[in-house]
């Protein structure tokens, strides 16, 4: 089993709706979460960074952190073409060796 | 605040050469971190250096090496080029200490292995 588990996708949304995109893990210890946002051929943009659990709101973006179910979420509202990306997933317990999902690959249709 | 920078943007070398990835940190991040990104594969922890030394590396051979420079800015190389170590190379930086700050990635270098 996979420390980070994150769906492939395509996830295809038409413009304007409300996104979720999710991780689930098996290490108890992760305590820092992270979404990044990776256009083709750039590097990983860093979107949001939370600690334990609960909810950061920035802007369009809300991020979740379920700590009991070993969940995490990143939400997108009111989605744009621009969104088209792969949303990756990131944590650590707080040492230097951070765990990436594979990444989600989301297209808002104009 | 300038961000990650990484030079060259790509590289382009043959099986059996040698290349040198560049990589700058973000100002006051002592941290420098080197992923492989290859096509299809999730990010691979390559190497990690701290205050100009070696702090742990992955599951890669010693072929792969880097450095730290006083400035804490960082070089990564890799020996003997093989056909599998096309990918997008990424460099990141982290302020002192990995807990409680996030990593910032640069847009990469791309080796091209012929």
């Amino acid at each position: 089993q996979k420390e980070v588990e994150q769906d492939p996708g395509p996830l295809s949304v038409p413009e304007g709706a409300i996104v979720s995109l999710n991780c689930t893990y098996s290490n108890s210890a992760f305590q820092y979460f992270m979404w990044y946002r990776q256009y083709s051929r750039k590097g990983p943009e860093l979107l949001m960074y939370t600690y334990s659990s609960g909810n950061k709101e920035d802007g369009r973006f809300t991020a979740q952190v379920d700590k009991s179910s070993k969940y995490i979420s990143l939400f997108i509202r009111d989605s744009q073409p621009s969104d088209s990306a792969t949303y990756l997933c990131a944590m650590t317990s707080g040492t230097y060796k951070y765990i990436f999902g594979t990444g989600t690959r989301l297209k808002v249709l104009a | 605040e300038a961000g990650v920078t990484q030079s060259p943007t790509h590289l382009i070398k043959t099986r059996g050469q040698q290349a040198t990835l560049r990589c700058s940190p973000i100002s006051g991040h002592t941290s420098v971190y080197w992923y492989q990104q290859a096509l299809g594969l999730g990010l691979q922890f390559l190497l990690w250096y701290d205050e100009g030394e070696e702090r742990n590396r992955g599951n890669f051979p010693p072929r792969f090496s880097g450095r730290q420079f006083p400035n804490y800015s960082s070089e990564l190389n890799v020996n003997a080029l093989e056909l599998e170590d096309s990918a997008l190379y990424l460099c990141a930086s982290s302020l002192p200490g990995p807990a409680d700050s996030p990593l910032h990635f640069g847009n990469g270098t791309r080796l091209t292995v012929t």
